[in-house]
């Protein structure tokens, strides 16, 4: 089965600085893809990147970029230009393409300091 | 473009009573998912509809939980009877089905129980 994991319950980062999150993925599968949530206090959630298990290159959207390392089954989320309104928890996410199962990991609560 | 709705946003009840959770998806999408969330915690996967069959339901407690999805769009999801520890944030989404241009699920507000 797969399973997603976040070793970082909590993390902290000072506004306008960088911060990067890490998820780690166990699958047996060659072709998947790799999400980033965002869920505000206000708990919807929010799709910050996607990544295709088949792309080499690296997915970026605007300050959020990712590292995909398939060898490794890691998949991090970097933040640049740090900003208030990015304080919320993260979750990184699996999707198998055969069954359309999306497994989440326990997230990271991300807090900004002003 | 109308997200996925959901209703109510909150419901307060008492332990052994039954409640019950409606989701309206984004219209077209073929997977609809009901996550539980319990607070601090990531969303877990209750069941999985594509259209109105079942894909996953291994981790619904079937002697309490129940869900449906008439005609493959509106998902219900019961509890009955109700214990404490299903005090959570309920969360429904959905998505295009297999489509490799549109892999995202789109998430509803979630239904916040509180189980007294």
């Amino acid at each position: 089965a797969q399973t997603v994991t976040q070793s970082q319950p909590e993390m902290s980062v000072q506004e306008a600085e960088t911060v990067t999150l890490s998820c780690t993925y166990d699958t047996s599968e060659s072709d998947y893809y790799l999400f980033w949530y965002k869920q505000p206090p206000s708990r919807q959630m929010i799709l910050v990147i996607r990544q295709e298990a088949y792309k080499q290159q690296n997915a970026t959207e605007n300050r959020f970029s990712v590292n995909f390392q398939k060898a490794a089954k890691s998949f991090s989320l970097k933040i640049s230009d740090s900003q208030l309104g990015d304080a919320a928890m993260y979750f990184c996410a699996y999707r198998n393409p055969g069954d359309d199962k999306i497994i989440f990991g326990k997230g990271t609560r991300l807090h900004i300091l002003p | 473009e109308a997200g996925v709705a959901q209703s109510p946003r909150y419901k307060i009840i008492e332990k052994r009573q039954s409640v019950a959770f409606w989701c309206n998806p984004i219209s077209g999408h073929a997977t609809l998912y009901w996550y539980q969330q319990i607070l601090g915690q990531g969303p877990k996967l209750l069941i999985q509809f594509q259209n109105n069959g079942v894909v996953d339901d291994s981790q619904l407690p079937k002697d309490r939980f129940s869900a449906e999805r008439l005609k493959g769009v509106d998902s219900t999801l019961k509890i009955q009877p109700a214990k404490l520890e299903d005090s959570a944030v309920y969360l429904c989404a959905s998505s295009f089905l297999q489509d490799p241009m549109n892999t995202e699920a789109f998430f509803g507000q979630g239904t916040r129980l509180t189980v007294v």
